[in-house]
């Protein structure tokens, strides 16, 4: 079936410093990922919408100069959280829409812990 | 727009009994529907998806759900449950046609399985 990884598991980092999260299909080519964040016993917040070859599109309330989206080719979205605080530590979850599957069905990556000391 | 209301945000079950995690949704287009499981620390699973055709939809690990037009509900049920189905389950709708197709999540049931 359709397999997204992501790169790393978890990550922990000092105030400051910026982290890069890799989202990549595996066996599939991938026009379309999205980004979300989940809180503790949260539901998924989507964050941007990445497309390929094209800029990302942002959902409201996020900093797009905070939260930097690259989609460089069809297996492969990077997500790189800035000067990264506290305030930023999350789960961070990817997903990869199946454009040759059926219906464009999103396929999630198993998520990126990030804990911002 | 569309939303989606999970009407349960913790339902506990013995191992062995069956289970219904309820789903209602509200969209201006026709919808497509997901069930998604998150383990802890994990990410989601596609369960099952509804997509126009057949309104049972029978998904993984014996999981099942029916879309209700009239009800607009998209209901996950699984006859007999067990321990290792104890997870976060999430209801999502999407839009079935257009280049937009966000998913837009339910904010989640807990289901814990008991020995």
């Amino acid at each position: 079936g359709a397999v997204v990884s992501q790169h790393p598991s978890r990550v922990i980092c000092k105030s400051g410093t910026s982290v890069k999260i890799e989202c990549r299909s595996l066996d599939f080519q991938a026009t379309t990922m999205f980004w979300y964040r989940q809180f503790p016993k949260q539901s998924l917040m989507l964050m941007a919408t990445s497309n390929e070859g094209s800029k990302a599109t942002y959902e409201q309330g996020v900093e797009k100069d905070k939260f930097l989206i690259n989609h460089a080719s069809l297996t492969l979205s990077t997500l790189t959280v800035t000067s990264a605080h506290p305030e930023d530590s999350s789960f961070y979850i990817c997903s990869a829409r199946d454009l040759q599957g059926a219906l464009g069905t999103q396929y999630f990556g198993p998520g990126t812990r990030l804990l911002v000391l | 727009a569309q939303s989606v209301t999970q009407l349960d945000s913790h339902v506990s079950v013995s191992e062995g009994t069956p289970v219904l995690l309820r789903c209602n949704y509200s969209s201006s287009y026709s919808p497509s529907l997901f069930w998604y499981v998150q383990h802890p620390n994990k990410g989601l699973q596609l369960l099952l998806k509804y997509t126009s055709a057949a309104t049972l939809v029978k998904g993984i690990n014996g999981f099942e759900a029916e879309f209700n037009k009239s009800q607009t509900s998209f209901h996950l049920r699984k006859p007999s449950v067990h321990i290792s189905d104890t997870a976060e389950y999430f209801c999502a709708v999407t839009p079935s046609s257009g280049s937009a197709r966000q998913l837009t999540f339910g904010s989640g049931t807990q289901l814990t399985v008991l020995p």
